[in-house]
């Protein structure tokens, strides 16, 4: 079963940059039929979609953050990671990864980690 | 982009039938898929290809998707359901982007 970590500071300061890694084990991150994607929820609020990477590099952004947002993967270690620029207090949220899989009629998440909260605060 | 909308909230007794609608535009031609967040836990799968259950979903989750509505219907409901739920669907292979509902909060009464 396909376990999933995010690491990284609770604590950003405005304008800077805020810095996720997420850990898989259990399973490949190369595998075929998956990529791996950032989901985050300012408190009390809903879901929002931050984008996703598959092992070969190659990433989809939501095109509300695409412009602040990098994606990267290290096939060797199972981690993705998040670098999202520019950060103002209305990125203070949790941030989930997950796995997105590539169903037969399209992509949903199967699997979560526990989130991580980061605070957007001088 | 694609515009999902979930009603705040839907409360049911327990034992009784809850329905969750999701609405969008034409949202019958598109896949939906539902998820059940506890408070303070990861959002978990309960219903992905509009109706189909993953491994250790109970058969009480069930879902159809037609015009302008997918419902996510709960029967039985039990305690433990009392969770906010999310629809989502997935513009593939165009834009690749994903869309969540706003959310539905189920109270059990």
């Amino acid at each position: 079963q396909v376990q999933l970590q995010e690491s990284g500071p609770g604590l950003v300061k405005p304008s800077q940059t805020l810095s996720l890694t997420c850990t898989v084990s259990g399973d490949s991150i190369s595998g075929g039929g998956y990529s791996w994607s950032w989901v985050r929820q300012r408190s009390g609020k809903g879901l929002e979609w931050i984008g996703n990477i598959y092992a070969s590099g190659k990433t989809y952004y939501n095109p509300s953050l695409k412009s602040r947002v990098t994606f990267s993967v290290d096939t060797s270690k199972s981690q993705f990671s998040l670098n999202l620029r520019s950060v103002t207090d209305a990125d203070t949220a949790l941030y989930f990864c997950a796995r997105q899989s590539e169903g037969d009629y399209g992509d949903h998440f199967d699997s979560w980690g526990q989130g991580t909260l980061v605070t957007v605060s001088s | 982009s694609y515009v999902l909308t979930q009603p705040p909230s839907v409360s049911v007794a327990p034992g009784q039938t809850a329905r969750i609608s999701c609405g969008g535009n034409n949202i019958g031609s598109e896949v939906v898929h539902w998820y059940q967040q506890r408070p303070g836990q990861a959002p978990v799968l309960v219903l992905y290809d509009d109706s189909d259950r993953p491994s250790g979903i109970p058969e009480r989750f069930s879902g159809s998707n037609s015009g302008n509505t997918a419902t996510l219907t709960i029967s039985r409901v039990e305690d433990g359901d009392e969770a906010d739920y999310y629809c989502q669907v997935w513009d593939g292979p165009g834009d690749h982007v994903v869309t969540f509902g706003g959310g539905t909060k189920l109270t059990v009464l």
